[in-house]
């Protein structure tokens, strides 16, 4: 069975840092692109980021493009967010999502994770 | 960044069809098709349809999905309380190089 586990949400001031982790498992990690998308309160669901599945190749929303990185432990079966810089409207749920092996789609998704960017 | 555009809201009666539709433009939709998802808040979103209309393992007959140029749909039939719900639409564009949804669909089932 597919399992997501996202984790490191939390309140965090304006300008600050915060590195989300998924812990992936019940599949070959190293076989599928993983991507994060995010919902903000009252929103609709926002794509955020993507990589390869060698973790050589990562996609932006232009929102975040210079603030947030994404990286990937295929040894460790982990997926990261790291998110510098963070803004009032980066508060968000933020969803770990596993991709179709052929990229038609978001397969898999966790149960999200909560970013709240507020002094 | 530019979206797809889904309306907003669609409201149908108990056992009819609803069709959503998702427009996009030769950049994404009209390149490779769009994805559709349903989301209940509270839960994950759900994969209903591949961008090439394929329906995951598991997924009623009852959601079809097509496209026609840039335009994508998502057809319901026989409309149940619990498909009332928020859809979306995804695609990956090609001039962005990223994944881009819709705005959601608010589907209400009288």
């Amino acid at each position: 069975e597919v399992q997501l586990l996202e984790s490191g949400g939390g309140l965090v001031q304006p300008g600050g840092s915060l590195r989300l982790s998924c812990a992936a498992s019940g599949f070959t990690f190293s076989n599928y692109a993983m991507t994060w998308v995010r919902q903000a309160p009252g929103k609709g669901l926002e794509y955020v980021s993507s990589i390869s599945t060698s973790g050589d190749r990562a996609y932006y929303t232009s929102s975040v493009k210079g603030r947030f990185t994404i990286s990937r432990d295929n040894f460790g079966n982990t997926l990261y967010l790291q998110m510098d810089s963070l803004r009032a409207e980066d508060t968000a749920l933020y969803y770990c999502v596993k991709e179709d092996i052929n990229y038609d789609g978001f397969e898999y998704w966790g149960q999200g994770t909560l970013v709240t960017v507020s002094s | 960044q530019a979206g797809l555009t889904q309306p907003p809201s669609v409201s149908k009666g108990l056992r009819q069809t609803a069709t959503l539709t998702c427009t996009g433009n030769r950049n994404n939709v009209g390149n490779q098709g769009a994805a559709w998802h349903q989301h209940h808040q509270g839960h994950p979103p759900k994969l209903l349809s591949y961008r090439n209309n394929n329906r995951p393992s598991g997924i009623s007959e009852r959601f079809f999905a097509s496209r026609s140029g840039n335009i994508a749909s998502l057809t319901i039939t026989g409309l149940q309380p619990d498909d009332e719900a928020d859809y979306y639409c995804s695609a990956w564009d090609s001039s962005l190089s990223a994944w881009v949804f819709g705005g959601g669909t608010k589907l209400t089932v009288l």
